[in-house]
């Protein structure tokens, strides 16, 4: 059974780099993607964005010029780092499994989810 | 900016049936859209109940399926149970990697 957790600081002042990790354990980060999704208090989902193996990244166009996605296959580990941050970046963050066949092409569900760390921006 | 439109909320009494949607405010959605459901209560991660329009995710109950529906795509779920009374989501893919939730729907069992 595959098990995603989010680790990282549950406060960051505004304006600087919010980052977090998320270590993926009984599966391989080798294939699908691998996504970080979050959800500000009381409201709905959102997508940030994902990795694959290979580094190739995708991002939500709203949040392009401050995030960065890595991943680390030999620590079986990917990260998210959101610069520039104010208080409206204050959510609960997911790390997700985003299944994907890459011999079928397609997509599946984002399958697998960790149980959110909630980041508070605040001085 | 097209953005992902979902009912704000939703009522349905139990044993009933119930059609969420999930819709663009510029174009059509389609299977190419490849539309996912979600259904959320407070404090839980998401749990997957549809994929790619009308696939249910393992251990997920008949009484959820999925269509398009015009141009939208649509949640029905059949014989309401009481713990139903979720938050739903939708996504689509956009093309080009991008993926959209939309606002989500609330739905009340009563």
């Amino acid at each position: 059974q595959v098990q995603l957790q989010e680790s990282g600081p549950g406060l960051v002042e505004p304006s600087e780099t919010l980052s977090l990790m998320c270590t993926v354990s009984g599966g391989s980060i080798s294939s699908n993607y691998w996504s970080w999704i979050r959800q500000p208090p009381g409201k709905g989902l959102e997508w940030i964005g994902d990795v694959y193996n290979s580094g190739s990244a995708n991002y939500n166009p709203s949040l392009e010029s401050r995030v960065t996605i890595s991943v680390d296959v030999s620590k079986n580990q990917f990260s998210l780092k959101l610069r520039s941050v104010t208080a409206a970046d204050t959510a609960v963050y997911y790390c997700a499994r985003h299944f994907y066949d890459s011999t079928a092409f397609y997509w599946g569900p984002f399958d697998y989810w960790g149980q959110g760390t909630l980041v508070t921006v605040s001085s | 900016q097209t953005v992902v439109t979902q009912e704000p909320s939703f009522s349905v009494s139990p044993g009933g049936t119930v059609t969420l949607t999930c819709g663009l405010t510029s174009g059509s959605v389609s299977t190419r859209s490849s539309p996912n459901w979600y259904q959320q209560t407070p404090g839980q991660a998401p749990r997957t109940l549809l994929y790619r329009t009308n696939i249910r995710s393992s251990g997920v109950p008949d009484r959820f399926s999925g269509s398009i529906i015009g141009n939208k795509a649509a949640l029905t779920i059949t014989g309401a149970q009481a713990d139903d009374e979720s938050d739903y989501y939708c996504v689509l893919y956009m093309g080009s990697g991008i993926w959209v939730f939309g606002g989500g729907t609330k739905l009340t069992v009563l």
